[in-house]
């Protein structure tokens, strides 16, 4: 089946710091991939739509500059948390969809990576 | 507006016994509806895919039901055992975008 990794898996950084994580689809080529933010006892919010190639569309209330999106290629996307604060402290997701002519938005996600900001 | 709601929020159940978990939806048009099991710390994992036309589908001891016409769902779980701890996501797709619409999930117990 389709795999999709995550790294880090969590990380820990002061506030103020900006922090990268990367969402990789290894054995896939992934044209859209997505983010999502978690918190606790809460179900997935999606954060932002990456297309390969072309700016990320972020859902409202999402600020696209402090969480710069890159999807540089088929099976990488890269989230920046610029300048965190603890209120950003959460479990950030990624997903990537295999186009598929039946389940046409089939998306496979990440492990998650957990965000501790001090 | 689109919705998807589940129940019960939490269950606790015990090693062994079978329960069924809840999901209304009012996603309008539908194009499928997923069962995800999200394990603490961990991404959410598809247990079932089901589309209009299809009214029960089984993965294991998994088994996830489609009325179409009420927009409910369910999904059984038989002879739970203690790995079936976990939040049970029941998500929505819309057919006009393909948005996914997320249930709040149900949190599953299990206890020796």
């Amino acid at each position: 089946g389709a795999v999709v990794s995550q790294h880090p898996s969590w990380v820990i950084c002061k506030s103020g710091t900006s922090v990268k994580i990367e969402c990789r689809s290894l054995d896939f080529q992934a044209t859209t991939m997505f983010w999502y933010r978690q918190f606790p006892k809460q179900s997935l919010m999606l954060m932002a739509t990456s297309n390969e190639g072309s700016k990320a569309t972020y859902e409202q209330g999402v600020e696209k500059d402090k969480f710069l999106i890159n999807h540089a290629s088929l099976t990488l996307s890269t989230l920046t948390v610029t300048s965190a604060h603890p209120e950003d402290s959460s479990f950030y997701i990624c997903s990537a969809r295999d186009w598929d002519p039946v389940e046409a938005d089939t998306q496979y996600f990440g492990p998650g990576t957990r965000l501790t900001v001090l | 507006k689109n919705q998807v709601e589940q129940s019960p929020q939490s269950l606790i159940i015990l090693e062994g016994k079978n329960c069924t978990l809840q999901c209304n939806y009012t996603v309008s048009p539908f194009s499928n509806l997923r069962w995800y099991k999200q394990d603490t710390g961990r991404g959410p994992v598809s247990l079932t895919i089901m589309t209009f036309s299809e009214n029960t589908k089984s993965n294991g001891r998994y088994t996830a039901t489609l009325d179409a016409d009420t927009k409910q769902s369910s999904l059984h779980i038989t002879a739970s055992q203690l790995s079936d701890s976990a939040s049970y996501i029941c998500v929505v797709s819309a057919k006009s975008n393909y948005q996914l619409i997320w249930g709040a999930g149900t949190k599953l117990i299990i206890k020796p």
